[in-house]
């Protein structure tokens, strides 16, 4: 199947910093990334859309202005946490989708975000 | 609202028996479904999909059957192995490359 890389796996940063997730699909061209959030025990929660060249598109109740997406070619999305606070603590992880069949999304391993 | 449903937390089946992970949905716009697997700490790995247009799709050990009239679909594993052990998302979605929606998965355990 496809490949999706997320760098990096783990980051721990300070409260009140930045600090940036990269994805990129390896060995097909993504025209379409997303972005999930998963808590502890829940399932994957859909933060945003990105389609490659435009504005990413972003669930209910997340903030585009905290969570800057850019999709700047077919291969890579990423991810910013601006300001990081404690409660952003998280695992994110994306997935990229193109014209492989059916749309099936390749998901990456994720990210595990700590901030302190 | 939840649209899609996988009402069972957790399942634990003998190795080498069938596994059978259940999953409701909601939405009748849903047009194709798949199956990921989970390991805590990575990224979900896709296993298998079926188009609403069927009603089972077969690949290796793993079988899914969809039965659009009850939104109900379901994933086989047979022969269970040990690795198969984790946790397995179902997940629907509109026509097009459009997000997945996922249930909150089941936790499948194999036991030697």
């Amino acid at each position: 199947g496809a490949v999706v890389s997320q760098h990096p796996s783990r980051v721990i940063c300070k409260s009140g910093t930045s600090v940036k997730i990269e994805c990129r699909s390896l060995d097909f061209q993504a025209t379409t990334m997303f972005w999930y959030r998963q808590f502890p025990k829940k399932s994957l929660m859909l933060m945003a859309t990105s389609n490659e060249g435009s504005k990413a598109t972003y669930e209910q109740g997340v903030e585009k202005d905290k969570f800057l997406i850019n999709h700047a070619s077919l291969t890579l999305s990423t991810l910013t946490v601006t300001s990081a606070h404690p409660e952003d603590s998280s695992f994110y992880i994306c997935s990229a989708s193109g014209q492989v069949p059916s749309y099936e999304q390749y998901f990456g391993p994720g990210t595990r975000l700590t901030v302190t | 609202d939840q649209q899609v449903k996988q009402n069972s937390p957790s399942l634990s089946v003998q190795e080498g028996r069938i596994s059978i992970l259940n999953c409701d949905y909601t939405n009748s716009m849903f047009d194709y479904f798949l199956w990921y697997k989970k390991y805590p700490a990575e990224g979900p790995t896709f296993l298998i999909s079926i188009s609403s247009i069927k009603d089972k799709n077969e690949d290796g050990r793993f079988t899914v059957f969809l039965n659009k009239s009850a939104k109900h679909l379901s994933l086989h594993i047979v022969p269970s192995q040990p690795g198969d052990s984790a946790v397995y998302f179902c997940a629907g979605r509109g026509s097009g490359n459009t997000p997945l929606v996922f249930g909150k998965g089941t936790r499948l355990s194999v036991i030697a």
